[in-house]
């Protein structure tokens, strides 16, 4: 059974950073594209970031890009997502998901993380 | 960016009911790359069509999909109690991978 565990969230200042982590199994980690995807309190929902195989290659929307750093961890069954220069606007839960590369969907999601941006 | 329009944003309906949830993107999309996710209240959101019309494991079959270009929809043949959740179409056809608003299924 595949399952997604994410980690991680809390309260944290405008400004500041915060590092997210989601853990796997029920699968082989390794042969995966993995992403994160986050819903916004009552909203819908927003691709955040991509990550291939190996983590050679990262993928992002403008809405985040330069602030938030995907990344992952083959030996551990592990991603991650460092997230800085925090704004308001970040404040959601932030789902874990493996990204199905054949066809751009995402498969299966974790439970989800708060992330709360506020001072 | 493909935006995804949605609508209904809401339907309420009665147990037995069809219903159709329409998606229509800015842009052609491949049918490979047009996907429906089922997010039940207070839960991680669920892929339930993938590739325009493909049920994903586990999915009964009265969920179905359609569609090709710019317009797809995603049908529940006869709408059961426990369908009451916000259903999600999703491009995968080009980056950044965009969500449609969601449309929020109530039974009377």
């Amino acid at each position: 059974e595949v399952q997604l565990v994410e980690s991680g969230g809390g309260l944290v200042q405008p400004g500041r950073s915060l590092k997210l982590s989601c853990a796997a199994s029920g699968f082989t980690f390794s042969n995966y594209y993995m992403a994160w995807v986050r819903q916004a309190p009552k909203k819908g929902l927003e691709w955040v970031a991509t990550i291939s195989t190996s983590g050679s290659r990262t993928y992002y929307p403008d809405s985040v890009k330069g602030r938030f750093t995907i990344s992952r961890d083959n030996a551990k069954s592990s991603l991650y997502l460092q997230m800085n220069s925090l704004k308001s606007e970040d404040t959601a839960t932030y789902y874990c998901a493996r990204h199905a590369i054949y066809n751009n969907c995402f498969d299966y999601w974790g439970q989800g993380v708060m992330v709360t941006v506020s001072s | 960016a493909i935006v995804l329009n949605q609508s209904p944003s809401s339907i309420i309906a009665s147990q037995g009911e069809k219903v159709t949830i329409t998606c229509r993107a800015s842009s052609s999309i491949s049918s490979n790359y047009l996907h429906w996710y089922q997010q039940k209240p207070g839960a991680f959101p669920k892929l339930v069509i993938y590739s325009t019309s493909y049920r994903a494991s586990g999915v009964p079959s009265r969920f179905s999909g359609s569609g090709s270009g710019t317009s797809y929809s995603f049908t529940i043949s006869r709408v059961e109690a426990e369908d009451v959740a916000t259903y999600y179409c999703q491009q995968g056809s080009s980056n950044p991978f965009t969500f449609g608003s969601g449309t929020k299924l109530e039974i009377k």
